[in-house]
């Protein structure tokens, strides 16, 4: 199975400031087709997972542009430009290329500091 | 607008059964790979099951494999989870998911808590 390594796994931000996660695979996430299938969910406290960022760097639907996602092979980055307090939450990559199974990173909580 | 809606969790008795549904709405139910992710009590997410729009393929993680059982009822926008053989680690918040594709799941219902205890 594909493992997938989030860091930091705790990432206080003020509040305005950017915020970067990264998410490193076991393997290249690059698939025979030429896609690259990692998305990028947002957990908010009590609520279930949300896509933000599909196919690496394709935000979904609704997600602010401050958002953004970047990467290849098998090193891929969340951004945030400017952090707001309803960001608040755990952040998850996860491969899509190599399945069964789909695999999530550790997640990254992120708090205002 | 999409809709996913979970029932059927509990509590159950480690050994035991139940069958969790997802009821969908708002969008073409059929076309589309549906899958079961859980979390169990502050830990992370972990893919179960996933099944293709017209039911011809499914998938189980090894975790559960043998015990835990996919289906799905196109006719009424439906996707089912059987759990037999309940243990304490399968205890979690269990989510349905849609996907264009087994590449991916664009969007989730809000969970169903299972407990497995005595």
């Amino acid at each position: 199975d594909v493992v997938m390594t989030q860091s930091p796994l705790s990432l206080p931000v003020t509040l305005g400031q950017p915020a970067s996660i990264s998410c490193r695979s076991s393997q290249s996430l690059l698939y025979s087709d030429g896609t690259t299938y990692l998305n990028w969910f947002q957990q908010r406290p009590g609520q279930s997972p949300r896509r933000l960022i599909y196919k690496v760097s394709n935000r979904d639907s609704g997600v602010p542009d401050r958002f953004s996602g970047s990467g290849s092979g098998t090193d891929f980055t969340l951004k945030i430009s400017r952090v707001e307090a309803e960001d608040v939450g755990v952040y998850y990559c996860m491969q899509g290329t190599h399945w069964p199974p789909y695999t999530f990173g550790q997640g990254t909580k992120l708090e205002i500091k | 607008e999409v809709q996913l809606l979970e029932s059927g969790g509990g509590l159950v008795q480690p050994g035991g059964s139940l069958r969790l549904s997802c009821t969908a709405s708002g969008f073409t139910f059929s076309s589309y790979v549906m899958s079961w992710v859980r979390q169990a009590p502050g830990k992370g997410l972990e893919w179960v099951s996933a099944m293709s729009g017209s039911g011809g393929g499914t998938y189980h993680a090894d975790s559960v494999k043998g015990r835990f059982t996919i289906s799905r009822d196109n006719s009424k926008n439906m996707v089912y989870l059987q759990m037999n053989s309940l243990r304490a680690e399968d205890t979690a918040i269990y989510y349905c998911a849609k996907g264009q594709t087994f590449s991916d799941l664009d969007y989730w219902g809000q969970g169903t808590l299972v407990t497995v205890s005595s």
